[in-house]
C-alpha cells in the first residue's frame, strides 16, 4: 500500500527564518512525486513534480528535492504570504503497461509565518 | 482563464436527497478526477477519469456516482446522500503532460 507521511504537521516561522519540510513515502514505482500549496477555503495549487533521485526544482523561495525514500521542501527567507498548507502526492501506475496512475496525498504541513 | 469550476461552492441538504456537483474544465485535459477533503484523512480520491466514456473507481467510490459523457465535464452524483458524505469535495483534470492536477475552489457539502 502506498504511503506518505509528512513532517512536520504544523510549523511556525518568523519571516525570513529558513526551514524545511519533509515528505516520507513508500510506493511500488514511483511516477512522479508532486508538491501542491492549499491556501484555506481553497483548492490545491501545483508547486512542483519530481521523477528521480537527485532531481530538484525551484521556484522563488521554494526548492523541493528528491532522494529514493524523501522529498524536502525548502523554504528560504519565507515571507508572511507563504503561509499554507503544504501537500506532497506521489503517483504511480496501477497496472504495468497501462496508462492508469494512482495518486496518493500525504496530509499536509500546515506553514505559518510570522511578520 | 484556464480553470475547473465547480458548482456549487456550498451545499447543505438532507439525507437520502440525490444531488449532483458539476465539474467543468476549459483546458481540454484528458483526465478527470474528484477528491473529497476531511480533517485528519487528506485528500482521498473518489472516481477518476482517463477520458470520454472511460472512469475507474479510486479508492472511496462507496456512496458516489461519475459519468463523463464530454471532455469537459465530469460531474458527481450522489444518489442518496448520507451525513458521512459531509466533506469538501474537489474536482481535479490534467493533460498528459509532468504536471499535476488543477483543482477547482471546492464544493463545502453538508448532510444532515
Amino acid at each position: 500500500e502506498d504511503q506518505v507521511t509528512q513532517s512536520p504537521e504544523a510549523l511556525r516561522l518568523q519571516e525570513g527564518e529558513s526551514s524545511s519540510l519533509n515528505c516520507s513515502y513508500t510506493v511500488s514505482g514511483l511516477r512522479g512525486l508532486f508538491w501542491y500549496r492549499q491556501d484555506p477555503g481553497k483548492g490545491p495549487e501545483f508547486l512542483f513534480t519530481l521523477y528521480s533521485a537527485g532531481e530538484e526544482k525551484e521556484k522563488e523561495r521554494l526548492k523541493a528535492t528528491l532522494t529514493k525514500k524523501e522529498s524536502f521542501l525548502h523554504i528560504t527567507a519565507p515571507k508572511p504570504e507563504d503561509s499554507a498548507t503544504y501537500l506532497c502526492a506521489v503517483r504511480r501506475r496501477l497496472y504495468s503497461g497501462g496508462s492508469n496512475y494512482k495518486l496518493t496525498f500525504g496530509k499536509g504541513t500546515l506553514l505559518t509565518v510570522n511578520p | 482563464e484556464a480553470q475547473v469550476t465547480q458548482n456549487p461552492r456550498y451545499l447543505i441538504t438532507v439525507t437520502g436527497k440525490k444531488l449532483t456537483v458539476t465539474c467543468s474544465q476549459n483546458m481540454n485535459h484528458e483526465y478527470m478526477s474528484w477528491y473529497r477533503q476531511d480533517p485528519g484523512l487528506g485528500l482521498r480520491q473518489i472516481y477518476y477519469s482517463m477520458n470520454v466514456e472511460v472512469t475507474d473507481k479510486g479508492d472511496v467510490p462507496e456512496g458516489y456516482k461519475v459519468s463523463r459523457k464530454e471532455k469537459r465535464n465530469f460531474p458527481l452524483i450522489l444518489e442518496s446522500p448520507s451525513p458521512n458524505q459531509t466533506s469538501l469535495y474537489f474536482c481535479a483534470s490534467r493533460d498528459s503532460s509532468r504536471r499535476g492536477y488543477t483543482f477547482g475552489s471546492g464544493t463545502r457539502l453538508t448532510v444532515v
